[in-house]
């Protein structure tokens, strides 16, 4: 059972443009973090949203934790070749185990 | 630091054979768990343990077996190699509430 899922699942947009992907679940998380994945290496931590509603910034990367904890977004400002990778949410259940979502495979074309 | 290791690489199995995947981490970490990655799926929770001496099944343990005897290792075991193992396979570990530092991978291809 896969819990959460992402959208899009692929996406490939030119260098400078605005992107938004999306996390969705019907459950229900205490926790969620973004990894980002580059080829042949696994995954490393963005971030970790815990309140309902909370909105973090990274540098051109905003990350939005539903009011509900059920979903998430990520939006890319201004997009760069360096930001081409595999992005993957991952919800933290009432069990204390992070369960990862389907990814969304980024390509920014220079 | 090392942080997390995994052995092999690469591996390729015949249908039927068994093998384990290695995984160590230097950080004292109680929490370790065990994913699958495919195309499209993300990463799928295998196995998890949540301290030396005790491991609880993900979302797909079939043919995996697991055990915990150190803190620092968790090795992953293939009892029966079948095409459906083909896979990558991350090994990650963290304390209870940080973020997951993960292994770079064992690609494995069963034939």
């Amino acid at each position: 059972t896969q819990l959460l899922e992402q959208s899009p699942q692929f996406l490939s947009i030119q260098e400078g443009e605005n992107l938004t992907v999306y996390c969705n679940s019907s459950s229900v998380f205490s926790s969620l973090q973004w990894y980002r994945q580059e080829p042949g290496e696994g995954p490393v931590l963005l971030v970790t949203v815990v309140t309902g509603g909370e909105v973090k910034k990274l540098k051109r990367l905003t990350f939005q934790f539903g009011d509900a904890r059920k979903d998430s977004s990520l939006h890319i400002t201004a997009a760069q070749p360096g930001d081409t990778g595999l992005y993957l949410c991952a919800g933290k259940n009432t069990g204390n185990q992070f369960y990862f979502g389907t990814g969304t495979s980024l390509t920014v074309i220079p | 630091n090392a942080g997390v290791t995994q052995t092999p690489k690469f591996q390729v199995l015949k249908t039927g054979q068994s093998m384990t995947l290695q995984c160590a981490q230097d950080m004292n970490h109680e929490y370790m768990s065990w994913y699958r990655q495919d195309p499209g799926m993300g990463l799928r929770l295998i196995h998890y343990s949540v301290g030396a001496g005790i491991t609880d099944q993900g979302e797909v343990p079939n043919g995996y077996n697991v055990s915990r005897s150190t803190t620092e290792d968790f090795p992953l075991r293939l009892l029966s190699a079948a095409p459906s193992q083909t896979s990558v396979y991350f090994c990650a570990s963290r304390h209870t509430n940080t973020e997951a530092f993960f292994g770079q991978g064992t690609r494995l291809t069963v034939v």
